[in-house]
This record gives structure tokens, C-alpha cells and sequence, in this order.
């Protein structure tokens, strides 16, 4: 089975901190995503990458970043976090650029930004 | 933006019985997918509809598509309390936008 490893299930960061939050998965998959979900409001696409050193913009990527440079890793960067960016961070990824296949899920990181 | 919503938000039934949600979208899709997702934990894919699809089953989920409608609904026959959940309608185009997903409560 593919496995999606987010590095970590809960963080604390302080306001104006600049925050990693990695992701990690073992079956060559092409496509990675990093989703938000905020109560009410669903997942929300941050970003995503269909290749390494590829990245496109999804619905909400004021105030984040990514890096992608290698295949299997994907991160998501807060250049400076800020209360608003307190959520549940969700990495995904799939085989084939149109989805053709699920996606497959991390765990989630709970970040709380005080 | 988000692209599916889910109707109803919320949905409390008695073990054993059947439970239907429905998604709406706005625009042509090459698929549609359903998830469920536990308190606090990741999405777990269920299943896949495509576009030239109408009806797919899988266990006790079956799923419909109606593209001229733009929606999709999720069925669950003989319902258990493990199937408390979260279920969320994922709609793929280029990418994958999700809705705000249903509630699910099964009481014993």
C-alpha cells in the first residue's frame, strides 16, 4: 500500500516563525498536494506538483510556499506564520496527473500558530 | 474555490439503516470521488465514479452520477456505528477540489 508520512501529527509555532511542514511518500506517485481544513469550509488546495521542481497554485497559497526537490518529498512553507494559518494541513498524492486514481492521504498535521 | 457541496451538512440515523448524501458540482469533471474521514485523521478514498459512469457499487456503498444534473449520491445500506464518519465529495478536473462533506452520526 502507498503510505503518505506527514512528519509531524501536532505543532505549536509562534507568530512570525517561519514553519516547515514535510511530507513524505514511498510509491513514486507524480503528483503531490497540500491541502487545509478548516471547520465548515472542507479542504482547501494550497498547492500542488505534478513533477520535481514542478508547482502550480491552488485556491489559497497567499502566505505559503513549497518546495519539491525530490520526487517523494513535498513541503509546505509558512514564511512567516500567522494565527489565520492555525488549521489542519493535509498532504496528498496520486499516480496520474488526472486523478484517474484516489488519492492517498497523510495523517494530517494539526499546526496551532499562537 | 470549493467545487462540490454536500447536502446534508449533517445526518443522525439508527444502526441498520440506510444513509444518502449528496454532492452538487459546477463544472464538467473527468471524475468524482467519495471519502470518508475519521475525527481528526487523514481522508480515506472509498470510490470512483467517472464521467461516462452512472452507477458503481462497492460493498455497501453504491454511488450515482449525473453529469446532466452536475450532482452525485452517496448510499450506505445497513449502516453501523463504524460508519461514523466525515464524507467528503471530491470532484477532479486538472486537480482535486473538495466540498465541505456531510456529518455522518450512526447510533447504535
Amino acid at each position: 500500500d502507498v503510505k503518505v508520512t506527514q512528519s509531524s501529527r501536532y505543532l505549536v509555532k509562534r507568530t512570525g516563525e517561519k514553519v516547515f511542514l514535510e511530507c513524505v511518500q514511498d510509491m513514486d506517485h507524480e503528483n503531490m498536494f497540500w491541502y487545509r481544513q478548516d471547520p465548515g469550509l472542507g479542504l482547501r488546495l494550497i498547492y500542488f506538483s505534478y513533477d520535481v521542481k514542478m508547482k502550480e497554485k491552488g485556491d489559497i497559497p497567499e502566505g505559503y510556499s513549497v518546495s519539491r526537490e525530490k520526487k517523494e518529498r513535498f513541503s509546505l512553507i509558512l514564511e512567516s506564520a500567522s494565527t489565520n494559518q492555525t488549521s489542519m494541513y493535509l498532504c496528498a498524492s496520486s499516480l496520474w496527473q488526472e486523478a484517474n486514481y484516489g488519492y492517498t492521504f497523510g495523517s494530517g498535521t494539526r499546526l496551532t500558530v499562537v | 474555490s470549493q467545487q462540490g457541496e454536500e447536502d446534508p451538512q449533517a445526518l443522525s440515523i439508527q444502526e441498520g439503516e440506510n444513509a444518502t448524501m449528496n454532492c452538487s458540482y459546477k463544472t464538467s469533471i473527468n471524475n468524482l470521488q467519495w471519502y470518508r474521514q475519521n475525527s481528526g485523521r487523514g481522508l480515506v478514498h472509498l470510490i470512483l465514479i467517472r464521467s461516462n459512469e452512472r452507477e458503481k457499487h462497492s460493498g455497501r456503498l453504491r454511488v450515482t452520477l449525473d453529469t446532466s444534473k452536475k450532482s452525485s449520491s452517496l448510499l450506505i445500506t445497513a449502516s453501523r456505528a463504524a460508519d461514523t464518519a466525515s464524507y467528503f465529495c471530491a470532484t477532479v478536473t486538472h486537480d482535486m477540489r473538495f466540498g465541505a462533506g456531510t456529518r455522518l452520526t450512526v447510533k447504535p
